[in-house]
């Protein structure tokens, strides 16, 4: 069983700290690493999508960063606002393989 | 909006009955795909479509069943309902079959059976 690790489970963080976190995927059969944020009482929406080792991705202040060699990518907030509150969802694409979803970070950035 | 329709937003229903959730990917869209989020669990994939086609199944209990019509919308059935069956059913679309396509979800049914 394809087993996608996310870590921490949840984190609180003031309003201003930087913050990151971990996804954890099996090195092998490696296709793509894709990050969504989740809203409460909204829909996953994708942030970013790496394919490439050493890829470095970034979206205004949050930046995303894959090293497939050794099955892991972080998520980094610059400056966490309010608004940055939501659940991070780490998916995993292996060739020939549907995307598996991480449990997820639940971020709470408070003000 | 991420251009995916679900219908319905809420649904209750009884043990041991049978419902039908329904999906319109993003204009354009062929991949269709399912995901059941129970309390305190992550996405679990359910099953994808690919114009038409079943592509692939994940942890889809035989009680349901999924297919998707010549216009490209998906339906989910459930049936012979159980309580450990509610919970929150995403359809994401995506372009392409496989292959870095993003993902584009819905706002979700939400199931609760008593």
């Amino acid at each position: 069983i394809l087993n996608v690790e996310q870590s921490p489970q949840s984190l609180h963080v003031q309003e201003g700290d930087s913050t990151n976190f971990t996804c954890s995927f099996p090195s092998s059969n490696f296709y793509a690493l894709h990050w969504y944020r989740w809203e409460t009482a909204k829909s996953p929406e994708a942030l970013f999508v790496m394919t490439l080792n050493g890829d470095e991705k970034k979206k205004g202040r949050i930046s995303a960063t894959l090293n497939t060699k050794e099955g892991y990518s972080y998520l980094y907030i610059k400056g966490s606002q309010p608004e940055d509150s939501a659940t991070y969802l780490c998916a995993f694409e292996g060739y020939g393989q549907n995307f598996v979803f991480g449990p997820g970070t639940r971020l709470s950035v408070l003000p | 909006d991420s251009g995916v329709t679900q219908t319905p937003k809420h649904l209750i229903t009884a043990t041991g009955q049978r419902v039908t959730l329904r999906c319109s990917p993003r204009s354009g869209d062929l991949s269709v795909y399912w995901y059941q989020q129970s309390l305190d669990q992550g996405l679990q994939f359910l099953i994808q479509y690919y114009n038409g086609e079943e592509r692939a199944k994940g942890n889809i209990l035989e009680r349901f069943s999924a297919q998707q019509f010549p216009d490209l919308h998906s339906e989910l059935n459930l049936s012979s309902l159980e309580l450990g069956d509610s919970a929150l059913y995403f359809c994401a679309s995506s372009a392409r079959g496989g292959g870095t396509g993003e993902l584009f979800f819905g706002e979700g049914s939400r199931l609760t059976v008593l």
